[in-house]
Parts: C-alpha cells; structure tokens; sequence
C-alpha cells in the first residue's frame, strides 16, 4: 500500500463546470502523476509533479491545470469540463527507489 | 502516434495453460519496461519490470522477455488461473522520457476454469 488516497471517486457533472480532483499521499513521495484511462487508449499521462510548485504536462494536458502547494496533495483541475473528459482518472507516485508507479484507486468522473 | 502498442485487445486462455501476452514499441531510447495487471474499479498494480540489460526476468509464474532488435516484449503467465483474468498495460520509460511511463491499451486476459 502506498498510501495513496483519490477523492472523489465518483463525480457526475455537467459540461461548463469546474472539477478538482484530489490525491492525497502519505509517505513523502517526490513525484506525483495524473494520468487518465480511456477504452483503446490505455492510460495517458496529463500532468506530473517533481516537487512542491514543480509540474509539467503530459501528452494529453490541454484542459486540465494542476497545482502542488505541499508534497502531500497534487491537485488537478478542470476549468470547465467537457463531455470529453469523461473518464476515468488514476494519481500515481514514484517509488523512492525505483521506476515503478504506485497507483491510487482511481476517481471516476462523468460530464453530461 | 503510440509509442508503446499492445496489438491484442483480448486474450482468452484455460486454466492451467500458459498466457503470452505481447507489446511492441517504436522508440529505441525506451530502456525499461514494466507491466501492470488492472482488476475492474482498481488501480493498476505493478506486476513484473524488465531492464534494457537484460533480455529475461522471472517472478514466479511471470516470465518477462525483452527482444530488443524487434522492440518487443512479452509476458508469460505459467500456469494461467482465474484470478489472473485482468486487464494487462505493458509501460516504457527511458532516460529522455524521465520519470515518465508510457502506455500501451491494455489486453483483457480471460481465465477460463
């Protein structure tokens, strides 16, 4: 267990509205990922974090922000969101000493 | 473009028989390479990984093995069971990419008793 917790799980919303998703980490990872999972496209990596106030984009970030104000907590946001991003999204971290990600259980998110 | 393509969407296997399921990869700066087993309404979890160094790498009924001159690598399951029916993400990550992994689709296993 990696001490990895996603809040919420589950979220209905409708298109136009503001979404943060939560992941929330106990073991003072350094780095921190959202990725989301599409049938036929796998996970796909929107946005990371190397440190406190350090982020950069994945390969599919258009629409999404992030924030990471303390190593705990790696936020991602959703301006206004689209039907499009319906999906399911994963909060990963690094293992201390290895390549592998750690997965968080996952928040599934609805936009109608 | 994918980097990383896992051909198969489904792959259906008795119990007790071997599973080979297969990734490929278009990027030759890609050095490590992972897989994850994926149950429904879970996180992936980390299953076996394989270094560039190395073409074989064994986890009790997990076998990885890497071809490097074809790009392609594939995980063997010896012998399958029903609890191994999953979804299987094959990764790759390389120095250029940093701490970044790429994935593959996924291949639904199915175990049949």
């Amino acid at each position: 267990d990696a001490g990895i917790t996603q809040s919420p799980r589950h979220k209905v919303t409708e298109t136009g509205t503001p979404v943060t998703l939560r992941c929330h980490q106990t073991e003072n990872h350094r780095y921190m990922y959202w990725y989301r999972q599409d049938p036929g496209h796998g996970l796909r990596l929107i946005h990371y974090s190397y440190g406190v106030k350090d982020t950069d984009k994945g390969e599919v970030s258009d629409g999404y922000s992030v924030s990471r104000s303390k190593t705990e907590d790696f936020l991602l946001t959703l301006e206004s969101a689209t039907s499009s991003q319906t999906s399911v999204y994963f909060c990963a971290i690094r293992g201390f000493d290895t390549g592998e990600l750690f997965f968080g259980e996952g928040s599934r998110l609805t936009v109608l | 473009d994918q980097q990383v393509k896992q051909n198969s969407p489904s792959l259906s296997v008795q119990e007790g028989r071997i599973s080979i399921l297969n990734c490929d990869y278009t990027n030759s700066m890609f050095d490590y390479f992972l897989w994850y087993k994926k149950y429904p309404a879970e996180g992936p979890t980390f299953l076996i990984s394989i270094s560039s160094i190395k073409d074989k790498n064994e986890d009790g009924r997990f076998t990885v093995f890497l071809n490097k001159s074809a790009k392609h690598l594939s995980l063997h399951i010896v012998p399958s069971q029903p609890g191994d029916s999953a979804v299987y993400f094959c990764a790759a990550s390389g120095k250029v990419y940093g701490n970044k992994l790429v994935f593959g689709a996924g291949t639904i296993l199915r175990v049949k008793s």
